[in-house]
């Protein structure tokens, strides 16, 4: 069983404050998606990273794939109180061709 | 264009009584995922459905859940009967079809939230 484990579980931080965020695992995945999911809706896709070393940048996010595919990590400058919600990583690759999520990091950003 | 829809958005249901949940994904996806989201927890697949097919069903709890998807458009997933331990959230996904689920983008829905009393 593939297990994606993020950290931390809980951030809350102040407007304008930059943040970094975990997703690890001790297994390799061929791609690697982050959601962000706001209460009483799904989950919505940000970004997907395949290659190994790989950085994204989407607006004031940046995503890193790490060199051997096992981890990432979700950098955001300058928090807006818009990036309230929970962060979701979800791995996928492997015989069962499946995402595998996370349980996610619930970021409350105070104005 | 419309995203996926979901429907009921709210159950609240009596141990042991049968619930369906329907959904309606975007128009020209052939994919289409069940999954359950329980608090404090990332999504977890149920039964993904490629056009009318059910090409993975393992995490589907047989004995209770039952799945299905005519024609290849519309889905409903059914619980009969429903326990406690069943009170969750059920999304809905659906993704274009044409490459790895992984790597396609996904596009969920409002859910629906069961509460099994």
């Amino acid at each position: 069983t593939q297990l994606l484990e993020q950290s931390p579980q809980f951030l809350s931080i102040q407007e304008g404050e930059n943040l970094t965020v975990y997703c690890n695992s001790s297994s390799v995945f061929s791609s690697l998606q982050w959601y962000r999911q706001e209460p009483g809706e799904g989950p919505v896709l940000l970004v997907t990273v395949v290659t190994g070393g790989e950085v994204k940048k989407l607006k004031r996010l940046t995503f890193q794939f790490g060199d051997a595919r096992k981890d990432s990590s979700l950098h955001i400058t300058a928090a807006q109180t818009g990036d309230t919600g929970l962060y979701l990583c979800a791995g996928g690759g492997g015989a069962n061709s499946k995402l595998t999520f996370g349980k996610g990091i619930t970021l409350s950003v105070r104005p | 264009e419309a995203g996926v829809v979901q429907s009921p958005r709210y159950k609240i249901i009596e141990k042991k009584q049968p619930v369906a949940f329907w959904c309606n994904p975007i128009s020209g996806h052939n994919t289409l995922y069940w999954y359950l989201q329980n608090l404090g927890q990332g999504p977890e697949l149920l039964i993904r459905y490629e056009n009318e097919e059910a090409v993975d069903d393992s995490q589907l709890p047989k004995d209770r859940f039952s799945a299905e998807r005519l024609k290849g458009v519309d889905s409903t997933l059914k619980i009969q009967p429903a326990e406690l331990g069943d009170s969750a959230v059920y999304l809905c996904a659906s993704s274009l079809g044409y490459g790895q689920p992984y790597q396609e983008t996904q596009y969920f829905g409002p859910g629906t939230r069961l509460l099994v009393l």
